[in-house]
């Protein structure tokens, strides 16, 4: 079975850091290619990066970028999400997706609750 | 950059029909994609390209996309369809992927 287990998640306090990881299994992760995407309490999804399958090619949404940094570790079916200068408005669920060949998220998994509060 | 506009609220009754609308300039020129995401729980691709289904996906659900509307089409709806559906793009203007603020379906 395809599967992406998020992890990673927790409370911190505004200005701080978090590591988010995605575990994969069931299909062969390196040659795919990976995004986060976030939804905020109540809100709608929202982007948040993209990494190539190599790792070389990544682009950020403009929210977040200069502060969070995504890569991937092949041999460990992994991809991560580096969260810094993290802010009130970070707070949301973040989903690691597969991509699909035509530009959309054909594969979810069950989401990692980031709460940045004092 | 680039918008796309849903209704926040579709009401259809069991065993009708109903249509939720993304509007975005020029979106024919777009692949169009649809997620079903019900209460605490990921979202789930329903649609992609305009009109295909990924397996396991009911024909019940369809899509169709021209000029400045796309628009997923949920035949014979029943309680279990009651959920928030997303469309999204890409955005080749800003390298970016763009959602829709997401419509929610009621069954009445």
């Amino acid at each position: 079975e395809e599967q992406l287990v998020e992890s990673g998640g927790d409370l911190v306090e505004p200005g701080g850091s978090l590591r988010l990881s995605c575990s994969t299994s069931g299909f062969p992760f390196s040659t795919y290619e990976m995004n986060w995407v976030r939804q905020a309490p109540g809100k709608g999804l929202e982007w948040v990066s993209y990494i190539g399958i190599s790792g070389t090619t990544i682009r950020y949404a403009d929210s977040v970028k200069g502060r969070f940094t995504i890569s991937r570790d092949n041999a460990k079916n992994s991809l991560y999400l580096q969260m810094n200068s993290l802010r009130v408005e970070d707070t949301a669920v973040y989903y690691c997706a597969r991509e699909g060949g035509s530009l959309n998220f054909e594969l979810w998994g069950q989401g990692a609750l980031v709460t940045v509060s004092s | 950059s680039y918008v796309l506009t849903q209704p926040p609220s579709v009401s259809v009754a069991p065993g009708q029909t109903a249509r939720i609308a993304c509007e975005g300039n020029n979106i024919g020129s777009k692949s169009v994609h649809w997620y079903q995401q019900k209460p605490g729980q990921a979202p789930v691709l329903v649609v992609y390209d305009d009109s295909d289904r990924p397996s396991g996906i009911p024909e019940r659900f369809s899509g169709s996309n021209s000029g400045n509307t796309a628009t997923l089409t949920i035949s014979r709806v029943g309680a279990g369809d009651e959920a928030d559906y997303y469309c999204q793009v890409w955005d080749n203007t800003g390298d970016h992927y763009v959602f829709g603020d997401g419509t929610k379906v009621t069954v009445l």
